[in-house]
């Protein structure tokens, strides 16, 4: 079957370093996205992607960065991870996001 | 702004009673909404997608009504029973992008025996 999936499910880091979280597809959707969700904010985007090559900054965008050099995946990198940056994080895919979108099972990051 | 106002307290209902939970927006006039169901420590998971010219959407015991004067969906779950326990977002998009979503925080609903 067709999934998405996010590594690692747990993270800890020190504040300062670099951090990517993976996120992998399987069904061939041109459409990603990167959520955090936190207590009080619900689920924020981060980035996201319509297709190869293609990225796009959202909502809470500073710090973080994501490229797209194929189909399935969509890394989401934290350049310099700060204490802020602490939650947990969600990766969706979707063949059309008007309709749906399919979630991975989150990281829960903190940063020490 | 954009705003998505969900309930944040917890929703206590009794088994079998019909289950209401509201989502109301500002600012805007979305093209559609959608709903989730999240369980503890997993991810979204989509149950109906209703648009702007529909007035309701039914799947099996869900219900969903879209009011776009009042700006607020509703979203039922009739004879509910204790595995419908978990938290309810509903989502939308964002303002100048029909293909970015955006959540509210979500209910958390909790179906007593």
């Amino acid at each position: 079957d067709a999934e998405i999936t996010q590594s690692p499910r747990h993270k800890i880091t020190e504040t300062g370093r670099q951090v990517t979280l993976a996120c992998h597809q399987t069904w061939n959707h041109n459409n990603m996205f990167w959520y955090r969700q936190d207590l009080g904010h619900g689920l924020r985007l981060i980035h996201y992607s319509y297709g190869v090559q293609d990225t796009n900054k959202g909502e809470v965008s500073d710090g973080y960065s994501v490229s797209r050099s194929n189909t399935e995946d969509l890394p989401l990198t934290l350049e310099s991870a700060a204490s802020s940056q602490t939650s947990v994080y969600f990766c969706a895919s979707s063949e059309d996001p008007s309709e749906k979108l399919f979630f991975g099972s989150g990281t829960q990051l903190s940063v020490l | 702004s954009q705003k998505i106002e969900q309930n944040s307290e917890a929703l206590n209902i009794q088994e079998g009673k019909t289950a209401t939970l509201t989502c109301n927006y500002t600012n805007y006039s979305p093209a559609y909404l959608q709903w989730y169901r999240q369980d503890p420590g997993r991810g979204p998971v989509f149950l109906l997608l209703i648009r702007e010219n529909e007035k309701e959407k039914r799947k099996e015991r869900l219900k969903v009504t879209f009011d776009t004067t009042l700006k607020q969906s509703l979203f039922h779950i009739t004879a509910s029973q204790p595995a419908d326990s978990a938290t309810y977002l509903c989502a939308l998009p964002l303002w100048g992008g029909y293909q970015k979503v955006t959540f509210g925080t979500g209910t958390k609903l909790q179906v007593i025996p």
